[in-house]
């Protein structure tokens, strides 16, 4: 089945520095999407990141503080901008696969602790 | 508005004890899917099942099962027989229409924890 990888795995960073999460897929992929997950809670959508085109955004988060990159079909970026505590989470990028097992699959995570 | 209730927040059972966790979702759409995912200590998010909303037919693999039911708007899960490494948080999530162009909507999770 594809393998979807996240790098890094964990970092533990500075208030007020800024991580950039790369998400890679070993097949082509329209759409990839970037979660959130912070601690004892659910998974909440950052964005959704289309090839070729800006990044769509939900509500409460923004292209300043998250900006995403996705070059290619198999790649992304998210950047944690500026960080502070609260944005000490795991953050989880996702892709729809319909080879080697149909569904939603998602990367290792990548957990941020920010102090 | 898309919508999935997991009511149960913690569950606890005991080794071999059989055990349901409930997921009931909201939507407007006639096309969606339903799925399930297992999120072990480790963080990483398993995917389990998918299930369309034109099939209803429910599924059985191993130790584990799912029931759909459109009238009721839910999509159970049972685990037969649980086991220590079934210990995790189990999260149920719908997507509309086509999941690869629409993201998915999770519920809340359940704690599942099995006591040896």
């Amino acid at each position: 089945s594809a393998v979807i990888s996240q790098k890094p795995s964990r970092d533990i960073c500075q208030r007020g520095t800024s991580l950039t999460i790369q998400c890679q897929v070993d097949s082509q992929v329209t759409m990839m999407f970037w979660y959130r997950q912070q601690p004892g809670q659910s998974l909440t959508l950052i964005a959704t990141a289309n090839q070729g085109s800006e990044a769509t955004y939900e509500s409460g988060f923004v292209i300043d503080k998250f900006p995403i990159s996705r070059p290619n079909l198999t790649f992304s970026t998210l950047t944690v901008s500026n960080m502070s505590p609260e944005d000490s989470s795991i953050y989880l990028c996702s892709v729809y696969l319909s080879t080697g097992g149909v569904g939603q699959f998602f990367g290792p995570g990548t957990r941020l602790t920010v102090l | 508005a898309q919508k999935v209730t997991q009511a149960q927040t913690e569950i606890s059972v005991v080794e071999k004890e059989d055990v349901t966790l409930d997921c009931v979702y909201e939507t407007r759409d006639t096309t969606y899917y339903l799925f399930w995912y297992k999120q072990p200590p480790s963080g990483e998010l398993v995917f389990l099942i998918r299930r369309n909303s034109f099939d209803e037919q429910n599924e059985i693999s191993g130790r584990y099962s799912w029931n759909f039911q459109k009238s009721t708007s839910s999509f159970n899960f049972t685990i037969t027989a649980s086991q220590v490494v079934d210990s995790a948080v189990y999260f149920c999530a719908l997507s509309e229409r086509f999941p690869g162009n629409t993201p998915l909507v999770f519920g809340k999770g359940t704690r599942l924890s099995v006591i040896a």
